[in-house]
Order: C-alpha cells, then structure tokens, then sequence
C-alpha cells in the first residue's frame, strides 16, 4: 500500500521559532509537493521538487523553504515562524507526470 | 489566467438521493481534470480522473463525473449518497502544474 508519511500531525510552536515539517514516500516518486489549505482557499502550492536536490518555488513559496536532499524525503522549513503561518500543511507525491497525487495526512501548525 | 472553480462551498443531500458536486475550470488545451476526498483531519484522497476517451468517468465508492468540453465542466455524481460521503471534495485541474479548486462541503444527512 503507497505511503506519504507526515512526521508530525500537530505542532505548536511560538512566533520566531524554526519549525522543520519532514514528508517521507515510499513509492519511489520523482516529484514531492507541499500545500498549504486554509478554509475558503483550498490548496495552495507552496514549493515541489521533481528530483533530488531540485526545487521549484510554488504559488506562495515567501517565509518557507524546502530540502530535499533524497529521493524519498521532503522537508519544508519555516525560518520564522509568523502567527500568519499557522494552517494545515500537505505534503503530496506523484509519479511522472500522472497528475494523480498521493497525500500524507498533513501537519496541523498553531504559530502562538 | 489558468483556474478551477467550485461554485458551492457546501451541497446537502439526503441518503439515498442524487448528488453533484460541481466544478468548471478555465485551462488553456486538454487539460487532465481530478477529483479528490478529504476526511475529517485527513489528507486528500484520490477518486477519480479524467484524461480522455469516455466523458463519463468512474472512480472510487461509487463516485462518477462528466466532462463536458464546450461548457468546460467536470461535475461529480453519485446516483445514491451515504451518510458516509459526508466530506470536502476538490477538483483539480493540470495546466502545467495541478490546480485546486476551493473545496465543496458535502453533507449527507440520514
């Protein structure tokens, strides 16, 4: 069974801190997404990567960045966390250009 | 500019009626067309997509949806709805990179 594993369901952290939200998949994709959702604003594309070490800047890509450092590892970093930060955040995998993602159960973020 | 609309933010149903959850988008060429279930505090799930060939698709629990190109629409279905279909649906849409619709909240009550 495919599998995008979140680390951290929920977090709360305090303003100005760096908080590491790390995403892991196990079917071997090539490219790894994070989302943001918010009520009213669906998903909103924060950074993917399509290969090692590779990384594009997503719809809203300001006060975060990403590593991926291998192929099965994702992390996304907020440098300092901002109470505008606080939101549910996705990670997803998708195998060529499908189309078709697998999602990780998110991480639920409260920036304080 | 490329999006996906879902023009209700929620759509009760009672069990055992039809149900559509609606959704057009605006994509320049032959876009893939996707639609994804999330549960309660859970992340999205895949039900179905559309890529060619047959305007009717059919995905996941009992879930299908039309595509019509000349009203660039891809509505989802469900002849007979559970309590449990009870979500937020998303359609999305690839235009070079996978777009999301807002979200529907579909309720289902017995």
């Amino acid at each position: 069974d495919v599998k995008v594993t979140q680390s951290s369901r929920y977090l709360v952290k305090r303003t100005g801190e760096k908080v590491f939200l790390e995403c892991v998949q196990d079917m071997d994709h090539e490219n790894m997404f994070w989302y943001r959702q918010d009520p009213g604003l669906g998903l909103r594309l924060i950074y993917f990567s399509y290969d090692v070490k590779m990384k594009e800047k997503g719809d809203i890509p300001e006060g975060y960045s990403v590593s991926r450092e291998k192929k099965e590892r994702f992390s996304l970093i907020l440098e300092s966390a901002s109470t505008n930060q606080t939101s549910m955040y996705l990670c997803a995998s998708m195998s060529g250009g499908t189309g078709e993602l697998f999602f990780g159960e998110g991480s639920r973020l409260t920036v304080l | 500019a490329q999006s996906v609309a879902q023009p209700e933010d929620q759509v009760n149903v009672a069990e055992g009626n039809p149900l559509t959850v609606k959704c057009t988008y605006s994509v320049s060429g032959n876009p893939y067309l996707f639609w994804y279930v999330q549960y309660p505090n859970r992340g999205l799930q895949f039900l179905l997509k559309y890529i060619t060939g047959d305007n009717l698709v059919k995905g996941s629990y009992g879930f299908e949806a039309e595509f019509n190109k000349s009203q660039t629409s891809f509505h989802l279905k469900k002849p007979s709805a559970l309590v449990s279909d009870s979500a937020l649906y998303f359609c999305a849409v690839t235009g070079g990179k996978l777009i999301f619709g807002q979200g529907t909240e579909l309720s289902v009550k017995p």
